[in-house]
């Protein structure tokens, strides 16, 4: 089956600095690529989606000079919270699409637990 | 706009049966999916329907009605680690996810 990693599973750091998340897929090559947040109790929210090769498309409301995301290959996106502050503390998830091959089919990262002090 | 409903919390006995609803209002419509959620941890693929009718999965079942944008997930002989988040979700014609808040299900001994 398609697996998708992220790094790391837990981090926290202190306000200011900036934290890089990184999303692998696997066993698959993703043309595209979703970012989530997802506050407790709460459900998913897109914050953007990034297709290889390209810039990522933002939704309404997420700072993208805040929230940068680099989808350098077909297995691997970063996401890098910027300047991170208390309020970004998150759970953070990513999930991968094979557009061509699969593109109803969404294979999740296991999340990334973000605490900023 | 976009739109998915679902109840916020549900509670059931082991062993029982329980069905969770959703509606829902999309551009487009690519299928419905359900994942289940434990605390803590990313969803997990639980079923699709994009076609009428009912798909039946172990204990799990899902059922689609697409002209009444209706969906429901059907849990059997229900067990105390079924205790978890589920997450109604439609795809839309671009192939984005439009999620529902999810139904927290409470499984009583």
């Amino acid at each position: 089956g398609a697996v998708v990693s992220q790094h790391p599973s837990r981090v926290i750091c202190k306000s200011g600095t900036s934290v890089k998340i990184e999303c692998r897929s696997l066993d698959f090559q993703a043309t595209t690529m979703f970012w989530y947040r997802q506050f407790p109790k709460k459900s998913l929210m897109l914050m953007a989606t990034s297709n290889e090769g390209s810039k990522a498309t933002y939704e309404q409301g997420v700072e993208k000079d805040k929230f940068l995301i680099n989808h350098a290959s077909l297995t691997l996106s970063t996401l890098t919270v910027t300047s991170a502050h208390p309020e970004d503390s998150s759970f953070y998830i990513c999930s991968a699409r094979a557009e061509r091959e699969a593109p109803n089919e969404q294979f999740f990262g296991p999340g990334t637990r973000l605490t900023v002090l | 706009g976009q739109n998915i409903d679902q109840p916020t919390e549900m509670t059931a006995t082991e062993g029982a049966i329980v069905q969770i609803n959703c509606t829902y209002q999309t551009s487009g419509f690519n299928g419905l999916f359900w994942y289940q959620q434990h605390a803590g941890e990313a969803p997990t693929f639980l079923s699709y329907n994009v076609l009428d009718g009912l798909e039946e999965k172990g204990r799990f079942s899902s059922f689609l009605s697409r002209s009444k944008g209706y969906s429901y997930l059907l849990l059997k002989e229900l067990q105390m680690k079924d205790s978890a988040s589920y997450l109604c979700a439609a795809m839309d014609s671009n192939y984005q996810l439009i999620w529902g808040a999810g139904t927290k299900l409470i499984i009583k001994p």
